[in-house]
């Protein structure tokens, strides 16, 4: 099982449409999670951080399930710049290191 | 802020010559990275480094090397140029602590060709 899974999509969804990812997580020993968003030939940029008990940042609003070990994203309204894909991070414990997800493509038509 | 600056923006190379990616933080941040993109992948940890002094190998080193003399800079040395080393690359950092902790910062990328 590979560390961060994530469906690659691409996920279509018109304008205005509501979309929810999910990511999963083979370590119980991961403490810190994040959803970055890498637009086409652009680097990758932090979307947010996801916490325990979840966090909504405007039409963005993150889960974690520990006990199920994934970590979700819905966004609401989707808008045509909301075309990009999306990564999963997770960090664990005393490590030095993150570990991405191979990303989510979304695209948001008219 | 400048934040993660990369040099060059673009470079084409021939088979066996060598270069250097050059890559600098304004952060003061301990941790950098470095990683290559290829075309519809994801991304894939080349060597990284925990403080000045300090760099350590990731998921694909060979054909690469770095070192990291000051806080600031971490530089990415390609050795013999192979085609298979046209990516794009990504440097990145990170604190340690604080409220920014465990953030990853890139820099704009560097895309490489080999021919």
């Amino acid at each position: 099982r590979k560390e961060v899974e994530q469906d690659p999509g691409p996920f279509n969804v018109p304008e205005g449409a509501t979309v929810a990812f999910n990511c999963t997580y083979s370590n119980s020993a991961s403490q810190s999670f994040f959803w970055y968003r890498q637009d086409c030939r652009k680097e990758p940029k932090l979307l947010m951080s996801v916490y325990s008990s979840g966090n909504e940042d405007g039409r963005f609003t993150a889960q974690l399930n520990r006990a199920s070990q994934y970590i979700s994203l819905l966004i609401r309204d989707s808008k045509l710049s909301d075309s990009a894909t999306y990564l999963c991070v997770v960090n664990k414990a005393g490590y030095s290191t993150l570990t991405f997800g191979k990303g989510t493509m979304l695209l948001v038509s008219p | 802020n400048a934040g993660v600056t990369q040099t060059p923006k673009f470079r084409i190379l021939k088979i066996g010559q060598s270069m250097t990616l050059q890559c600098a933080q304004d952060m003061n941040h301990n941790y950098m990275y470095w990683y290559r993109q290829d075309p519809g992948m994801g991304l894939k940890l080349i060597y990284y480094s925990v403080g000045a002094g300090i760099t350590d190998k990731g998921e694909v080193p060979n054909g690469y090397n770095v070192s990291r003399s000051t806080t600031e800079d971490f530089p990415l040395r390609l050795e013999l140029a192979a085609p298979s080393q046209t990516s794009v690359y990504f440097c990145a950092s990170r604190s340690v602590g604080g409220s920014g902790a465990n953030v990853l910062t890139f820099g704009a990328g560097s895309r490489l060709t080999v021919l």
